[in-house]
């Protein structure tokens, strides 16, 4: 079975960088789909961030286009986030997730989620 | 950015009622809808996909409607295991965006 396990620091000051893992076994993301992170902030709203497909193209919300990078191991079967600048607003749950059916598909599979908060 | 909005807020029910969940796009997207489940301190759980097609391992009382702007879940006959926030999510146009989520409670 598909499972996916997010980690990271849980917590990070303003102005420096977020980095969280994602690690996935029961398939390879070298073999197809786009692999996802989404945030979930307090009060419950999703926003899409990006993914890195199994070619390892990338596509990123245009909001935050400058701050974000997504990369992979692909020995390792992992994905990466990194989120500079981080402000108080980037305070949320992660999740990294698996998109089928590019380009208007859905997510199928969803780690459990990694709380970061960003804070002095 | 497509905006999706979600009515009501909250849904109060007792055991064994009908509900429906609504999500308006505000743009026509076709049938590229679906819907999520997240029980407290759990993760999205895809529930139907393109408006109406169901999930392996969803019960059957779980259906989905609807095409262009409008959008409908149902619950059959609510169970307590069905107490959560429900979601919708659009995959018509990127970025793939969310609507606000329907806290689903019991009376």
């Amino acid at each position: 079975d598909v499972q996916l396990q997010e980690s990271g620091p849980g917590l990070v000051k303003p102005s420096q960088s977020l980095s969280l893992t994602c690690t996935v076994t029961g398939y390879s993301i070298t073999s197809d789909y786009a692999w996802n992170w989404i945030r979930q902030f307090p009060g419950n709203k999703l926003e899409w961030m990006g993914y890195i497909s199994y070619s390892g193209s990338t596509s990123y919300n245009p909001s935050l286009k400058s701050r974000i990078s997504i990369t992979r191991d692909t020995s390792k079967n992992q994905f990466f986030l990194q989120l500079n600048s981080v402000t108080t607003e980037d305070t949320a749950t992660y999740y990294c997730a698996r998109y089928y059916g590019y380009p208007r598909g859905y997510f199928d599979y969803w780690g459990q989620g990694t709380t970061l908060t960003v804070s002095s | 950015d497509i905006l999706l909005t979600q009515s009501p807020a909250i849904l109060s029910v007792s055991p064994g009622e009908r509900v429906s969940f609504s999500c308006r796009a505000s743009q026509s997207i076709g049938t590229s809808i679906h819907w999520y489940q997240q029980r407290t301190n759990g993760s999205p759980r895809l529930l139907i996909k393109y408006a109406s097609e169901s999930i392996s391992g969803i019960p059957s009382r779980f259906s989905g409607s609807g095409s262009g702007t409008d959008f409908t879940l149902s619950i059959n006959s609510v169970e307590s295991e069905d107490i959560a926030d429900y979601y919708c999510q659009q995959s018509n146009s990127w970025p793939t965006t969310f609507g606000a989520g329907t806290k689903l409670e019991l009376k």
